[in-house]
């Protein structure tokens, strides 16, 4: 298995807190990825990132942000937290962007905004 | 932009065939994938085939695609109970700036049983 752990795995936080997801790679990939995980949505892409400090938007991005200061961690941030982001979040990483190469992805954290 | 579709639930005997079925709207995809979601996991590569192909075996496992109906489809032979899971159909493009970004479906729930 790809070395990429996620923490904190479950997490249970408060309407307008901020709240801070970690993705961490042994791979030494360039790319990283986050997505939420919905029911009846599959997978959508909140944000990625190709190289340190290099970030672009997925399609729901909105109410998220990220950071990726060194290589191997690819934060994800809810500066205030909604309802509506409840969600399972996925990280996964590739070596490349090309067609031909594999994501791999983490075991997934659990939010519960309440 | 991209869409691809698939059915939420199959439920098959053990020991039958099983049929998985995605359609996408993208003509340009150059890589579909099949993913793998077993219960509190993430998601694992299957299988994927490159759009010059029209079909590709991997053990129990043969992939379809008709390009032409933006059809693919994923059958198991000899389905397990362990082949209980969610299943992922994916697509690849490019996107502005080079990179290929996967767009998945919402998954279907396949159940297997005795």
């Amino acid at each position: 298995d790809a070395g990429i752990t996620q923490s904190p795995r479950h997490k249970v936080t408060e309407t307008g807190t901020p709240v801070t997801l970690r993705c961490h790679q042994t791979e030494n990939h360039r790319y990283m990825y986050w997505y939420r995980q919905d029911p009846g949505h599959g997978l959508r892409l909140i944000h990625y990132s190709y190289g340190v400090k290099d970030t672009d938007k997925g399609e729901v991005s909105d109410g998220y942000s990220v950071s990726r200061s060194k290589t191997e961690d690819f934060l994800l941030t809810l500066e205030s937290a909604t309802s509506s982001q409840t969600s399972v979040y996925f990280c996964a990483i590739s070596e490349s962007a090309e067609g031909s190469d594999t994501q791999y992805f983490g075991p997934g954290t659990r939010l519960t905004v309440l | 932009g991209e869409d691809v579709e698939q059915s939420l639930f199959l439920s098959v005997r053990e020991g039958d065939s099983s049929v998985i079925n995605c359609t996408y709207t993208d003509s340009s995809s150059t890589y579909l994938y099949w993913y793998k979601q077993e219960p509190g996991a993430g998601l694992q590569l299957l299988t994927y085939i490159f759009s010059n192909m029209d079909m590709k075996q991997d053990q129990r496992l043969t992939v379809l695609l008709n390009k032409k109906d933006k059809h693919l489809s994923l059958r198991i032979a000899d389905t397990q109970t362990g082949d209980s899971a969610i299943y992922f159909c994916a697509e690849k493009d490019r996107r502005a700036g080079g990179s290929y970004i996967p767009t998945f479906g919402r998954g279907t729930s396949l159940i297997v049983h005795p």
